[in-house]
């Protein structure tokens, strides 16, 4: 199985801050890794696909990068709704696997 | 506007059969075009991919699960279902039914997913 190791696994953060969380993948996935948003009791929503394709709708605000196996997953200006848990996922082979998640508070 | 419902018993003894079901409307689940998956989040845990089932009933499952799993799909209704035997209160997790883009190299991402269902082990 691919391990998708996240860090951190919670941060606090002002309004208006950058915020940058990482993912580093056990072996080499090529481009092939989602970022999720999940807020509790909510729809998980898919923020960015192939390592760094904003999905449809979702603010610009928000961005994805890949240097080999290291991922990185950026909002350029927190906003109070963006508090949520972040997970990356991994796509190249199955069994498919996240990362454990960055609790993003204000 | 898709949208998937998840639906079943909150409470299962443990080593009896879980037993969930999504339902699916706005779309069709009888389409190449993606596989229908079940992902959980155990309490404090991350989440873990459980499997996925086609519209033809094709599945793929965790192999940490598969002895225990059994996804299928009822395009008659469009819904899939999900059963997981011998439950232990490992089993404890919020179940999530979601939809996953297919592509020509495998999978791109679940861009539907329903709210959650909180789905407790214990006797």
């Amino acid at each position: 199985d691919i391990q998708m190791t996240q860090s951190p696994s919670s941060l606090s953060a002002f309004v208006g801050d950058r915020v940058t969380i990482t993912c580093q993948a056990s072996q080499g996935i090529n481009v092939f890794l989602n970022w999720y948003q999940v807020k509790p009791g909510k729809a998980p929503k898919l923020l960015i696909y192939d390592a760094s394709i904003l999905e449809a709708g979702v603010p610009s605000r928000f961005s994805g990068s890949r240097s080999g196996t290291d991922f990185n997953f950026t909002i350029t200006s927190l906003q109070p709704e963006d508090i949520a848990t972040y997970s990356c996922q991994q796509y190249k082979s199955l069994p498919l696997t996240f990362g454990g998640g960055t609790k993003v508070e204000i | 506007q898709v949208q998937l419902q998840e639906s079943g018993p909150g409470l299962v003894k443990p080593s009896e059969t879980l037993s969930l079901t999504c339902s699916v409307s706005g779309g069709s689940v009888n389409t190449y075009d993606y596989y229908w998956s079940w992902i959980r989040q155990p309490p404090g845990k991350g989440l873990e991919w459980i499997g996925y089932v086609r519209y033809d009933g094709n599945t793929r499952y965790n192999p940490s699960l598969q002895s225990r799993l059994t996804i299928s799909i009822d395009t008659s209704i469009n819904q899939f279902s999900l059963r997981l035997g011998s439950v232990t209160t490992a089993d404890t997790a919020v179940y999530y039914c979601a939809r996953e883009r297919r592509r020509l190299s495998g999978w791109n991402g679940k861009d539907y997913w329903g709210q959650g269902t909180l789905v407790t082990v214990s006797t």
